[in-house]
């Protein structure tokens, strides 16, 4: 079985400060990590992934992420945040079914 | 490539009421997958199709629920006799064959039941 913990609910952060966003997983297989973006009302946009190789991940929109095998964690961050960032970030692992299992979700809050 | 449509966008129905999604993947992709989302939660897998065949159902999947995936193409979700429990996204999501690649996903049916 798979799971993901997303530690935080929700972060508020300023215009311009650095983020992180954390996530941990589970698994008893070999992983494969995602984190996306789901702004109000949409679906889910794929930001970066994990699949194999180097332990640290580009995205879009300049959000990056490095993968710890010893902790289990795959946490998401961002040098300088826009207000444009303001939405739901959700962290997933999927395995060897192929299926993803998200993590409930952190709210990103910038505020001006 | 035109990505994962879902139709509708929005539903409202009266308890009681059957009422059926489609959801049409990215052309070439042979996984598809539903999901159900409740406000300030994440997606909540339901059942996954690759080609036509459903190889996997969440328990969250009662009797009232049916999944279809005809020819391997397109996808329905209905539900039977609507509760309000139900009122949630339904969202659509596909991938390709290859392994480990990600799922992409549709803008979701909202469905209200009243």
């Amino acid at each position: 079985a798979q799971s993901v913990t997303q530690l935080d609910s929700q972060v508020p952060v300023f215009e311009e400060a650095p983020v992180e966003l954390r996530c941990n997983y589970s698994s008893s297989v070999s992983v494969y990590l995602f984190w996306y973006v789901q702004y109000p009302n949409q679906g889910l946009q794929l930001l970066l992934k994990y699949l194999s190789g180097s332990t640290l991940v580009k995205g879009i929109n300049g959000f990056e992420a490095e993968f710890n095998k010893s902790q289990t964690s795959f946490h998401l961050r961002k040098p300088s945040v826009h207000i444009s960032d303001t939405a739901e970030y959700f962290c997933a692992v999927s395995g060897g079914s192929y299926i993803p299992t998200f993590g409930r979700g952190t709210s990103l809050i910038v505020h001006p | 490539d035109t990505g994962v449509s879902q139709n509708p966008r929005h539903k409202i129905t009266k308890r009681g009421q059957n009422v059926t999604f489609r959801c049409d993947p990215i052309s070439e992709h042979n996984r598809l997958y539903w999901y159900r989302q409740t406000l300030g939660q994440g997606p909540e897998f339901l059942t996954y199709f690759q080609n036509e065949a459903q190889l996997e159902k969440s328990r969250l999947l009662s009797d009232r629920f049916s999944a279809e995936r005809p020819k391997g193409s397109f996808s329905t979700l209905e539900i039977q006799r609507t509760e309000q429990g139900d009122s949630a996204m339904y969202l659509c999501a596909s991938s390709h064959y290859r392994a480990n690649t990600e799922a992409f996903f549709g803008q979701g049916t909202r469905l209200t039941v009243v």
